[in-house]
């Protein structure tokens, strides 16, 4: 079955406590993102990838690292976590073609910043 | 680079009742348009899809239509069900022209309850 998946689904730490979301597909896709939800903002895309050790910023990245060591995973990284790092984080992944570019997603990760 | 308007909500109806969100977008070109789906609890998951002006993208009783004269592609569904509360999103590719190098641009959602 074609899916990504992300781990952990939820998750609450303290701020400074290092921590990292993992993020899996398995459909050989080139481009991976990562977003978070926040109400009344919809998604914004923290950062992406476009092949293995090639990744770029997307609109919010700061206070994020990623890395694309493989080109199945696309770990997201909080060094320093803070609490307006609270919220709701997707992965996505897709084949990048510009005219059928569908997303797929991950089920999401809540995580809680105190 | 594009981007998209979506209609604000909540929107509140009765099961069997008509559906439009409304979404409206400005971009180089004539890119792809998207309706994704997230059903409470999960990710978000595509919808529907129109790939070229005038196209009518349609799935599970939704339908969107792109058109370019107005720059919209709202979403619609004849008769709502329960089943159908989520939150839905418009989305087209974030940059002009190319490949979009995996990058949508997303509304803000529409939150969707449907009563018995």
């Amino acid at each position: 079955e074609a899916q990504v998946t992300q781990n952990p689904r939820y998750l609450i730490t303290v701020t400074g406590k290092k921590l990292t979301v993992t993020c899996s597909q398995n459909m050989n896709h080139e481009y991976m993102s990562w977003y978070r939800q926040d109400p009344g903002l919809g998604l914004r895309q923290i950062y992406y990838s476009m092949n293995v050790e090639v990744t770029d910023k997307g609109d919010v990245p700061e206070g994020y690292k990623v890395s694309r060591k493989e080109k199945r995973n696309f770990p997201l990284i909080l060094e320093s976590p803070s609490p307006n790092q609270t919220s709701l984080y997707f992965c996505a992944s897709s084949s990048g073609d510009y005219r059928s570019d569908t997303q797929y997603f991950g089920p999401g990760t809540r995580l809680t910043v105190l | 680079g594009n981007s998209v308007t979506q209609m604000e909500g909540p929107v509140t109806l009765s099961e069997e009742a008509f559906l439009t969100i409304n979404c409206t977008y400005t971009a180089t070109g004539y890119p792809s348009l998207f309706w994704y789906v997230q059903y409470p609890g999960e990710g978000l998951q595509l919808l529907l899809k129109a790939t070229k002006a005038d196209d009518k993208g349609s799935n599970k009783g939704f339908e969107a239509t792109y058109r370019k004269e107005t720059t919209s592609f709202h979403l619609e569904k004849g008769s709502v069900q329960v089943s159908d509360s989520a939150v839905y999103f418009c989305a087209l590719p974030a940059n002009a022209g190319g490949t979009s190098y995996g990058k949508l641009t997303f509304g803000q959602g529409t939150i969707l309850t449907v009563h018995p």
